[in-house]
Parts: structure tokens; C-alpha cells; sequence
């Protein structure tokens, strides 16, 4: 059982670049999140899905996009990569909108030069 | 706009002490409650969950109290361990239970 897994686990991007964080869940929850984590600042929600075929945008949803390609998969993606963007970002899901606690993934760190 | 203290940001503390981390929220019309575990280089890891209507919940060496009125959490660790050395988050969900808003975390260090 893997709970919530996150690909990659670690990238270096070159501003401007593109990429897309995988996230992946065999629990069977309906709602979806996507957190950054940096030093000082804590964890920042930065898009949420309540449930498959809705997004919402979180706190910091500047420079990313989502996709909930199905009730199991939750993606972000950076169009054109800043240094800002140099963060560790976390999955986490969850039963339902209001339900439950929160999983976490073990997290991708994302370095932009 | 809901804020999240954790204080002492950071706690070094003797093997086999009971120890208590405090969390205070600005606005009290919280859903849930919930305290992470966080290891160096790891994801969160869900300790206690705590619903509005409740007072504490405990697991094992773990009780977690909360007093919304007051706007504050306490994790109460019992007879600590070296294992126990990781960062503590605590987590406010917002009055529709959808979004969290995260505490800084307390650094905790138990020492042998």
C-alpha cells in the first residue's frame, strides 16, 4: 500500500523551463492538495482539487497549473520556471472536502537555477 | 486571515522527560485540528486529529488537547525518546474544513 507517492523526487530546472510533479494515491480519497515548503515561510497550499473534475486555487497558485486527470491523479505544473519556485513541494489527500485527516507524500524538492 | 504560532520554535530536552508543544490560532472558528510529525528530508506524517466538538485525543504517548475559545493546542509527549526527535506542526482547518493553515513547526531534540 503506497499511500500518496510523488514523482520525481528531486529536479534542477533552468529558469524559464517546464516541468510536471506527479502525484498518485491508492487510498481511494476524493479530495487532493499540492503544498510548497520553504524555510521561514512554512507549508503553503497552492491548488486543491475537492474532488475529481473540480480545482480551486489555494494561497500561492501564481506561476502553476493543475490537472485531476482521474480520482487517483493530482498534477502541478510550472509553465516557465523561476528561482522563486525553488521550494519542496508535498501531495497530500484526503477523504473529503471536510472529512478526515490529511496524508502527505514524501515530497519533490525543486531546485530553479 | 487566520494566523498559526508554534512555540518554542525549538526544544532540547533529556531522554525520558514528559514534554508539552504549544500551538495558538488568531481565530477561533476552526473545524479540525491536526498535529504533524516531520522527519528531516520527509513528508508530514499525521500524529492526532482533533474535531472541533473534542477536547483531546490521545495515541499512545501523544495527547493533544484543544481549547478553542482560548485558540490554543498542546502536544503532550510522555516519557520522550531519542525516536521523538523530528519536527512538530500543528494544523487549523478553517470553519468549512477545507483549507489548513500550517504553524512554523517546533524543532524538537531528545537526547540520550
Amino acid at each position: 500500500n503506497a499511500g500518496v507517492t510523488q514523482t520525481p523526487k528531486f529536479q534542477v530546472l533552468k529558469t524559464g523551463q517546464s516541468m510536471t510533479l506527479q502525484c498518485a494515491q491508492d487510498m481511494n480519497h476524493n479530495s487532493m492538495y499540492w503544498y510548497r515548503q520553504d524555510p521561514g515561510m512554512g507549508l503553503r497550499l497552492i491548488y486543491y482539487s475537492a474532488s475529481e473534475g473540480t480545482t480551486d486555487k489555494g494561497e500561492v497558485p501564481n506561476g502553476y497549473n493543475v490537472s485531476r486527470l482521474n480520482k487517483r491523479e493530482f498534477s502541478l505544473r510550472l509553465e516557465s520556471a523561476a528561482p522563486s519556485q525553488t521550494s519542496v513541494y508535498f501531495c497530500a489527500t484526503r477523504t473529503g472536502t471536510n472529512t478526515g485527516e490529511l496524508f502527505f507524500g514524501e515530497g519533490s524538492r525543486l531546485t530553479v537555477l | 486571515k487566520q494566523e498559526v504560532t508554534q512555540i518554542p520554535a525549538a526544544l532540547s530536552v533529556p531522554e525520558g522527560e514528559n514534554l508539552v508543544l504549544n500551538c495558538s490560532f488568531t481565530d477561533s472558528a476552526i473545524y479540525n485540528l491536526q498535529w504533524f510529525r516531520q522527519d528531516p528530508g520527509k513528508g508530514l506524517t499525521s500524529l492526532l486529529l482533533i474535531q472541533s466538538s473534542q477536547r483531546e485525543q490521545t495515541s499512545g504517548r501523544l495527547n493533544a488537547s484543544l481549547d478553542k475559545s482560548s485558540g490554543r493546542s498542546t502536544l503532550y509527549i510522555a516519557a520522550s525518546q531519542p525516536g521523538d526527535s523530528a519536527t512538530y506542526l500543528c494544523a487549523v482547518y478553517n470553519n468549512a474544513g477545507n483549507m489548513l493553515t500550517f504553524g512554523g513547526g517546533t524543532r524538537l531534540m531528545v537526547k540520550p
